[in-house]
């Protein structure tokens, strides 16, 4: 079968790696996902999203894999900064509808 | 500036005192939500609004109510606070289908 990441509640990675995030979600008619970061002592921050008409997306610096199959949404940040340390969550919706469900979260250290 | 802005940021309260913490934007945003955050829990959704008038309870709606009677402005009353209610509470708002803009959090300590 196919293998995707764990979910890990933190991470540590090296200054100049690349750093994966994993996400498994629960709703399988959810077709909209959604990354956000979270700084210390602020709410969350939109980094990318993803709706279910694609398994793949990019922005700068950051890639969201979408594998519909398993349920699984990963974030890749490449080249991985100090200043990304944070908590980085998925959230899940269905398009139109109004609830939201977050992940719980996974904590990445950057370390120089 | 584009803002969700939450008073108060921080409130230290008892049991049984009735509390309003207040969500205001000014984005002219259908959407607005409330959530709160606990270690090991990530966000929970407390309530949503879709539009002025219209609410709906998310996943932890217990003990809170919010209203909405002006698009800018999505209150979450808490009639009779609890100790289990002590929590980080977010605010978020956005268009529908689109990522959320969150406020900067408001810790509540009920004793």
């Amino acid at each position: 079968g196919e293998s995707v990441g764990l979910h890990l509640p933190t991470l540590s990675v090296q200054e100049g790696d690349n750093s994966i995030i994993n996400c498994a979600y629960s709703n399988s008619a959810s077709d909209y996902f959604i990354w956000y970061k979270q700084e210390s002592g602020k709410g969350p921050q939109f980094i990318i999203d993803i709706r279910s008409n694609m398994d793949k997306r990019q922005g700068q610096r950051v890639t969201v894999l979408l594998n519909k199959t398993v349920k699984h949404l990963s974030l890749q940040i490449a080249a991985t900064q100090p200043g990304d340390s944070a908590v980085y969550f998925c959230a899940e919706k269905y398009t139109n509808a109004g609830k939201s469900t977050f992940g719980d979260g996974t904590t990445l250290t950057v370390k120089p | 500036e584009a803002q969700v802005t939450q008073n108060p940021r921080y409130l230290i309260t008892v049991t049984g005192k009735k509390l309003t913490v207040t969500c205001s934007q000014n984005m002219n945003h259908e959407y607005m939500s409330w959530y709160r955050q606990d270690p090991g829990l990530g966000l929970r959704q407390i309530y949503y609004s879709m539009n002025v008038e219209v609410t709906d309870k998310g996943d932890v709606p217990e003990g809170y109510k919010v209203s909405r009677k002006e698009k800018r402005n999505f209150p979450l009353i808490l009639e009779s606070p609890s100790p289990n209610q002590t929590s980080l509470y977010f605010c978020a708002c956005g268009k529908l289908n689109q990522p959320q803009h969150f406020g900067d959090g408001t810790r509540l300590s009920i004793l």
